[in-house]
């Protein structure tokens, strides 16, 4: 079935230094792909979103690249502060229910930012 | 802002109860989804819904079921709670009929069930 995996499943890095998250996917027809933060007893929240006819999408810090051909795609966070320190998710769409708006969730990636 | 409420933060049950789970959500959503978050599982679909009594079985619906009686709520049914439903549950919605659009989550609940 649609899988999305994640990795690594926890990071730890010195402030100001640079954070990748990798996820792959399985649905060759995906074509949404958001990542959310949960911050420790908070809800999930996006950060930022691709879509599949772009390659690269920036937000101040925040930057996601997606790879179709590859299947894979990665979020990279820069110059990284204590307050990134949270739990990561990625998703990709599914295309088994087109109009329900169905997502495949990564297993969560634990971002510690080390002052 | 959307804003996805979730009736209960914390919540204790006994095994073999019935238990019930609501979600509402304000801004007129299509789609309504019953996730549970286990440490290493991330999130798993539970139930979904994109119209008022419509539902579909995620990837995980053993021993749940939903019911959907108005478009803005939606409620997880754990028919006979067993100590393995023990989770924090989250509730999301997105606008539909448009897909590929963003979820938006409740703060959750987390049951425990003994």
């Amino acid at each position: 079935g649609e899988n999305v995996e994640q990795h690594p499943s926890t990071l730890s890095v010195q402030e100001g230094d640079s954070a990748v998250i990798k996820c792959t996917y399985s649905d060759s027809a995906s074509n949404y792909f958001p990542w959310y933060k949960q911050e420790l007893g908070k809800r999930p929240q996006l950060i930022i979103d691709i879509r599949s006819n772009v390659g690269e999408k920036k937000d101040q810090r925040i930057a996601v690249t997606l790879n179709k051909t590859a299947k894979h795609f990665s979020l990279h966070i820069t110059e990284t502060q204590p307050e990134d320190s949270a739990v990561y998710f990625c998703a990709a769409s599914s295309s088994g229910s087109s109009n329900t708006g169905k997502l495949i969730f990564g297993q969560g990636t634990t971002l510690q930012v080390k002052p | 802002d959307v804003k996805v409420t979730q009736s209960s933060r914390y919540l204790v049950k006994r095994t073999g109860e019935k238990v019930f789970l609501e979600c509402v959500q304000d801004m007129d959503h299509e789609n309504m989804f019953w996730y549970r978050q286990d440490p290493g599982l991330g999130l798993r679909l539970i139930y979904f819904s994109y119209d008022v009594k419509m539902k579909e079985k995620g990837d995980i619906p053993e021993g749940y079921s939903v019911s959907r009686e108005k478009k803005e709520r939606f409620s997880l049914i754990l028919e006979s709670a067993s100590t393995n439903q023990t989770s924090m549950y989250l509730c999301a919605s997105s606008p539909g009929p448009l897909f590929n659009q963003p979820q938006h989550f409740g703060d959750g609940t987390r049951l425990s069930i003994l």
